[in-house]
């Protein structure tokens, strides 16, 4: 059975600062690896994508992938109030094509 | 990235009775999903939307308490039958295939159940 767990949170950091999410997955064919930020009473909206080893930066967004140690994490640089949110980490292996695995999500609070 | 509506955004509703549930694409997409989301969790994926063919659905999960249709490429319906309080939710489509496999999520439903 598929198994993606996110650190536990919450997670608050003050305003400026790095926010270091984590996120370990079990099926080691996994191939395609998301992460979707979730503000209270919306839905998720995808902010990174990776599907290869090493760094991928977007903005103020870095998603790292490893899958030979079956982790993928988000970095938040430079951290502001508005990036206040769930995030979630989500999955999708080999065999099927689309579907996506959720971790539980870490909720990030930015403190001004 | 297509542009998902999801109607009713959201509702209240007596237990016994069926709720549809419709999700509308500005563009044809490949693959649609129904996810629920309970309250304090994360998303489940309840089945997928197959266009012209019943949908597949994932472990418990099944037709009769969801019924899903998905008549053309831009449009689907989930249905939740006989409801009771544990089915308050948030209900959301999802799409994907466009040119990835990203995949977008609709407003959602939320529901509640009485």
């Amino acid at each position: 059975q598929k198994e993606v767990e996110q650190n536990s949170g919450p997670l608050s950091v003050p305003e400026g600062a790095i926010a270091s999410l984590n996120c370990t997955y079990s099926d080691r064919g996994s191939q395609s690896f998301f992460w979707y930020r979730q503000y209270s009473g919306k839905s998720p909206e995808l902010i990174m994508s990776i599907y290869s080893n090493g760094d991928k930066e977007d903005g103020r967004f870095t998603a790292q992938l490893n899958k030979a140690s079956q982790y993928v994490s988000l970095l938040i640089r430079d951290s502001q109030p508005s990036d206040s949110a769930t995030y979630l980490c989500a999955v999708i292996d080999r065999w099927d094509d689309y579907k996506l695995s959720f971790g539980a999500g870490t909720t990030v609070t930015v403190r001004a | 990235s297509a542009v998902i509506s999801q109607k009713p955004s959201r509702d209240i509703c007596q237990r016994g009775t069926s709720l549809t549930i419709q999700c509308q694409v500005d563009s044809q997409v490949t693959m649609m999903f129904w996810y629920r989301q309970q309250p304090g969790q994360s998303l489940t994926l309840i089945a997928t939307a197959n266009q012209g063919s019943e949908a597949t659905y994932e472990s418990g999960f099944v037709i009769d308490k969801f019924p899903i249709s998905r008549p053309n490429l831009t449009f689907s319906t989930l249905t939740v039958s006989n409801m009771s309080p544990e089915d308050s939710s948030i209900y959301l489509c999802s799409v994907g295939g466009l040119s990835t496999n990203e995949q977008f999520f609709g407003p959602g439903t939320r529901l509640t159940v009485l």
